[in-house]
């Protein structure tokens, strides 16, 4: 079973206010991986990382930053947050090889009012 | 680009119907691929996944078989339950080295009814 967690689960929060999402991994991957998740239930790869000190803009652009100082730890940010940041954020993670399987945390579902 | 398609829901069946969600993919070479499953509430858990042309992977009583020719992934279930219920994804790896990303579909949600 994947070791995978996010912080918090929920969050509410008003507009304007700095937020951080918080991921970590007890199983050693070195890619972690951020998903934004629209209400349509499609995801889309916000942010990644292959390394320590290591990140990267995903597909669809996003006002967040992450960083990577650690191997088990990929948190995501966003400095002032606004009521389009609304979704649902998914972090996971892989290690390298050929099946590229990505084991994904719960979830945040962050809503900015 | 890669892409992947999956047939639109919803997709309603009642208890002990057979399932079906159609997958259709395009990648260059042999990507991998993938079906996630998410829960109400939940994040996505890996259901099954094939990585070569011909393999049959299978869990929980679903099955899908890897098609080169028709570019195929198609998932099956010969007889599902309500806690099937959830929301189906469909997903490949591409095959170059290097690239670990996944290109997913846009999920299929199954509800299914007593």
């Amino acid at each position: 079973e994947a070791d995978i967690y996010q912080t918090p689960r929920y969050l509410v929060i008003g507009t304007g206010k700095k937020i951080t999402l918080e991921c970590s991994q007890t199983m050693g991957h070195d890619k972690m991986y951020w998903y934004q998740q629209d209400p349509g239930m499609e995801l889309h790869l916000i942010h990644y990382s292959y390394g320590v000190n290591s990140t990267e803009k995903g597909d669809l652009s996003s006002e967040s930053t992450v960083s990577r100082i650690r191997t088990e730890h990929f948190p995501l940010t966003l400095e002032s947050a606004r009521p389009s940041h609304t979704s649902q954020y998914l972090c996971a993670s892989s290690a390298s090889g050929r099946l590229y399987t990505q084991y994904f945390g719960p979830g945040t579902r962050l809503t900015v009012l | 680009g890669d892409s992947v398609t999956q047939m639109e829901g919803p997709v309603t069946l009642s208890e002990e119907a057979f399932l079906t969600i159609n997958c259709t993919y395009t990648a260059t070479g042999y990507p991998s691929l993938f079906w996630y499953v998410q829960y109400p509430g939940e994040g996505l858990q890996l259901l099954l996944k094939a990585t070569k042309a011909d393999d049959k992977g299978s869990n929980k009583g679903f099955e899908a078989t890897y098609r080169k020719e028709t570019t195929s992934f198609h998932l099956e279930k010969g007889s599902v339950q309500v806690s099937d219920s959830a929301v189906y994804f469909c997903a490949l790896s591409p095959s170059g080295a290097g690239s670990y990303q996944l290109t997913f579909g846009k999920g299929t949600k199954l509800s299914v009814i007593p």
